[in-house]
C-alpha cells in the first residue's frame, strides 16, 4: 500500500520556467511533509518541509502548497536551473504519532532542467 | 550545517557473507537513527528505527536477525547484513536526528552488492 505517492516519474522542463513536482497521500493521520532533492548514489538531502497547519512554505525558489482536503502537496521551483536536475521525493510522517520521525516516502519524481 | 557520513560508500561480498555499514553523525549528537533501503527507481523504504542505547525498532516485513542494528552511542549506528544473498543486493541509506522535531539528515549511502 503506497501511502506517499509521485504520479509523474519524470518530469522535464526548460531553464528559467517553472518546475512543478506533485505528490499524493492516503494517510490522513499525516500532518507534516517534506521534500528531498537526491542525487544519483548519495542521500537524499532536506529542501522545504509544510506542517498541516500551514498550505504554503516558501523558501527562496522553492515553494511548496499543501491542499489538505485533497491530500496533496506539490512542490514549485521558479526559475528553474539546470543545477535543479535530480530525483525529487516528497515524505510525509505524523508528528503527533508514537513513531514521531517515520518518514513514508513517495517514489520520486526525476527532473531535468535543460539549458 | 548536519553531517552525516557511511561506510563504506560500496560494498561488493559474497553469498554467504556478513557486511557491517556504519552511520556517524560527524557534528551532532543523534538521538534517533534510520535505517533506509533503496531498490532501483523505487522510494526509500524504511526498515528500522534506532534510539542510542535501546533496541531497534523493525518495520513490518524486515528481519530483525538478518539486519542486526547497533546504535552504540549517539554518534554511530551500524547495520549488519548476516548472511546476505543476491536479493540483500541494494542501496541502504541511514539518517540521523539530533532532537525531537528535527528534520533528519541522511547520509550519501551505501551501495551493497551480494555476488
Amino acid at each position: 500500500d503506497q501511502q506517499v505517492k509521485q504520479n509523474s516519474p519524470s518530469l522535464s522542463v526548460q531553464e528559467g520556467r517553472i518546475s512543478i513536482l506533485n505528490c499524493d497521500y492516503t494517510n490522513s493521520m499525516f500532518d507534516y511533509f517534506l521534500w528531498y532533492k537526491k542525487y544519483p548514489a548519495e542521500g537524499p538531502t532536506f529542501l522545504i518541509s509544510i506542517s498541516s497547519i500551514k498550505d504554503k512554505n516558501e523558501d527562496g525558489r522553492f515553494t511548496v502548497f499543501l491542499n489538505k482536503s485533497a491530500k496533496h502537496l506539490s512542490l514549485h521551483i521558479v526559475p528553474s536551473q539546470p543545477g535543479d536536475s535530480a530525483v525529487y521525493f516528497c515524505a510525509a510522517f505524523n508528528a503527533g504519532g508514537t513513531s514521531y520521525g517515520k518518514l513514508t516516502f513517495g517514489q520520486g519524481t526525476i527532473l531535468t532542467v535543460h539549458p | 550545517g548536519a553531517v552525516v557520513s557511511q561506510h563504506p560508500s560500496r560494498v561488493i561480498c559474497k553469498s554467504g557473507t556478513s557486511v557491517k555499514i556504519e552511520c556517524r553523525s560527524l557534528d551532532f549528537q543523534a538521538t534517533t537513527m534510520f535505517w533506509y533501503r533503496q531498490f532501483p527507481k523505487q522510494s526509500l523504504m524504511l526498515m528500522a528505527t534506532s534510539n542510542e542505547g535501546s533496541k531497534a525498532t523493525y518495520e513490518q516485513g524486515v528481519e530483525k536477525d538478518k539486519f542486526l542494528i547497533n546504535h552504540a552511542s549517539l554518534t554511530l549506528s551500524t547495520l549488519t547484513v548476516t548472511s546476505a544473498h543476491p536479493e540483500d543486493s541494494s542501496f541502504y541509506i541511514c539518517s540521523a536526528r539530533r532532537l525531537l522535531g528535527d528534520t533528519q539528515y541522511f547520509g550519501p549511502g551505501t551501495r551493497l552488492t551480494v555476488l
